[in-house]
């Protein structure tokens, strides 16, 4: 266990809806990741927050967005859901300090499907 | 941008057979990490590399880094079924653009036959 945790395990939504997914990260670390692992493929990042600001982003839309709480927890919100937002989307913490690749330990992940 | 290439795809072995995986970057990496994720679970960290030439053993498995930093292997020796999974690395870029963005390969699936 890594003492990452996210909810909810398991999403059904149909296009168009907006959706919000959350994570508690490991207690003492102060920076969040996100990723999007399609079946089959490797995580892909979408952003990081360190210390409740956002702290790099990958190549995902604008309809992507999150939020890091002063207690380091962290929200993902998508909007305007398409079929292809239907994934794992997994949440990782670290200790790093911003611009360095700490060890990650990850959430057991949301598992979103959009119909 | 980054580009980063895992290779194989799959591999299936016999139980004691070996494994090996190779990531390679198109850029010169400040550091690279490798995951395993098991059927139905999460990445789990398995080591970091930061310097050139680099090797670190965990038991079983052996990582490098390359001398220009731009690719890395893992290999597991007499593979266990308790192996099975994918392997993915994680590399990060020296590039100011790149060095907050955290990528990861597209992963080794490694099946284990008894």
């Amino acid at each position: 266990e890594t003492g990452v945790t996210q909810s909810p395990t398991h999403l059904i939504k149909t296009r168009g809806q907006q959706v919000t997914l959350r994570c508690s990260s490991q207690s003492g670390h102060n920076t969040v990741s996100w990723y999007q692992q399609a079946l089959g493929q490797g995580p892909q990042f979408i952003f990081q927050y360190y210390r409740e600001e956002e702290n790099g982003r990958g190549n995902f839309p604008p309809r992507f967005s999150g939020l890091q709480f002063p207690n380091y927890s962290s929200e993902l919100n998508v909007n305007a859901l398409e079929l292809d937002d239907s994934a794992l989307y997994l949440c990782a913490s670290s200790t790093g300090a911003s611009g360095t690749q700490e060890t990650q330990y990850f959430g057991p992940g949301t598992r979103l499907l959009v119909l | 941008g980054q580009q980063v290439m895992q290779i194989p795809q799959y591999q299936h072995v016999q139980e004691g057979e070996d494994f090996t995986t190779y990531c390679n970057s198109s850029t010169t990496l400040s550091n690279i990490q490798w995951y395993k994720q098991r059927p139905g679970g999460h990445p789990v960290f398995l080591i970091q590399l930061v310097k050139s030439g680099e090797v670190k053993k965990q038991k079983r498995l052996t990582f490098q880094f390359g001398e220009a930093k731009k690719n890395s292997s893992l290999h597991i020796t007499a593979t266990q079924t308790t192996d099975v999974g994918t392997y993915f690395c994680a590399p990060q870029g020296c590039q100011i653009v790149n060095f907050n963005k955290f990528y990861f390969g597209s992963g080794t699936k490694l099946n284990v036959k008894p």
